[in-house]
């Protein structure tokens, strides 16, 4: 298994362009998460999905909007990049139960917003 | 809202010595503790986790960690440091469904 996955692992923006981040996971896990991870301030939640066909708000959503395109992919898109948007970007997904679950992460995608 | 604190943003320790990291949480219910590590330009990975039961819990590693509900606290210990354990900690508190909270993390330098 080869866990979760992202892409791009590095990118460089200019303001106001779009682009958008690839997840994908193979352990049939039913939930799916976008982080941003900055300096000083852990990982704050972007973006999750309960389950397939369903995405609700986190902790800091402004700026992005994410896709469940199936069980195993969830994509973040950044429609109009702003330098505040200069990130480290963790994907993660978590085991299916009925409490609290574990989350496995991704490599990261770096992200510079010129 | 819960929250996670950890007072320690760097810590500096020998190659052989013991480690205790801090973790404070503040949440009105028993929370569901995790602490993760993250070594350079990798992404987190679990090391060990509390939800109910033995308040001492063991995780992969060496380390483990200890609930103590009357202090809201979950330090992380390991009792002799490898080089290899120079990485970022980070503390989590989850609750009912999707939401967790992570800690700034504490950056652990290891000496030779």
């Amino acid at each position: 298994n080869a866990g979760v996955t992202q892409t791009p692992k590095f990118q460089v923006l200019k303001t106001g362009q779009s682009m958008t981040l690839q997840c994908a996971q193979d352990m049939n896990h039913n939930s799916m998460y976008w982080y941003r991870q900055d300096p000083g301030m852990g990982l704050r939640l972007i973006y999750y999905s309960a389950s397939e066909g369903t995405t609700d708000k986190g902790e800091v959503p402004n700026g992005y909007n994410v896709s469940r395109l199936n069980k195993r992919e969830f994509s973040l898109r950044l429609e109009s990049a702003a330098p505040s948007q200069t990130s480290v970007y963790f994907c993660a997904s978590s085991v299916p139960g009925s409490s609290y679950n574990e989350q496995f992460f991704g490599p990261g995608t770096r992200l510079t917003v010129l | 809202a819960q929250s996670v604190t950890q007072p320690d943003i760097h810590i500096t320790v020998s190659e052989g010595a013991s480690l205790e990291l801090r973790c404070n949480y503040s949440y009105g219910a028993t929370p569901y503790l995790f602490w993760y590590v993250q070594s350079p330009g990798q992404g987190l990975q679990l090391l060990l986790k509390y939800f109910s039961g033995d308040t001492l819990v063991q995780g992969i590693k060496g380390f483990e960690a200890e609930f103590k509900r009357s202090q809201s606290s979950f330090n992380l210990r390991k009792p002799s440091v490898h080089w290899s354990d120079a990485a970022e900690y980070f503390c989590a508190v989850g609750v009912w469904g999707n939401d967790m909270r992570f800690g700034a993390g504490t950056r652990l330098t290891v000496k030779p």
